[in-house]
């Protein structure tokens, strides 16, 4: 079967770090990305993993472990904008398509 | 400037009707996709096109029809068949090669 798992929600302060989980089970993999979705938005592409490690951009850095499943994405220096939903979609060979997890809501607090 | 347009950004319609939600793209990219996202949950595959004259069902197809006539254009009608329309509906496209999926603004469709 094809299932993503990631917490529905999760808070932290303005200035500090938060690590978002992804776990993962697909039949064949091509690919891991992170989206950002503001409230009432379309959601945006922040990271695209497909080979093991780590994959920095700014503020947002974004790890692969095939072997295991798993991804997380790390903010640092989190800003109040920063409050949004994440989420972590997985591409199949079949076909290609993106299979979404349900979204982390965050929450940045003062 | 290119991207992808998604028009109205909200629409109302009774229900017992057929209503049809655009999507263009001038970004030659050759896959397009349609989805839908209801609160508190993730993104649910409608339908999607990988190439011009071609389309397979998502996981979520029962209620929709789609075409794509045109590479830039991938219309979804929402008909009278689909139980439980209200929803926030998003259309992405990609390049073939597999790269991620760039989203539309959204349609917010209301049926009472």
């Amino acid at each position: 079967g094809q299932n993503i798992d990631q917490p529905t929600e999760m808070t932290a302060t303005e200035g500090a770090i938060v690590q978002i989980n992804c776990t993962y089970q697909t039949s064949g993999f091509n690919g891991l990305f992170w989206y950002q979705q503001h409230a009432g938005e379309a959601p945006t592409f922040l990271s695209y993993n497909v080979l093991d490690g780590l994959e920095e951009k700014g503020r947002f850095s974004s790890f692969l472990s095939r072997s295991k499943g798993y991804s997380y994405l790390l903010l640092k220096e989190l800003q109040m904008k920063d409050s949004a939903s994440y989420l972590c979609a997985v591409r199949n060979n079949q076909g290609g398509k993106l299979i979404f997890g349900q979204g982390t809501e965050l929450s940045v607090k003062p | 400037d290119g991207g992808i347009t998604q028009s109205p950004k909200y629409l109302f319609r009774k229900e017992g009707q057929n209503v049809t939600l655009s999507c263009e793209q001038n970004l030659n990219h050759d896959a397009m996709y349609w989805y839908r996202q209801d609160p508190g949950q993730g993104l649910r595959l409608i339908y999607y096109s990988q190439i011009v004259n071609d389309f397979q069902k998502g996981d979520i197809a029962e209620g929709y029809s789609v075409s794509r006539e045109k590479k830039e254009s991938f219309p979804l009608t929402v008909t009278s068949a689909q139980k439980n329309p209200t929803a926030f509906y998003l259309c992405a496209s990609s390049r073939s090669s597999g790269e991620g999926e760039y989203f539309g603004p959204g349609t917010r469709l209301t049926v009472t």
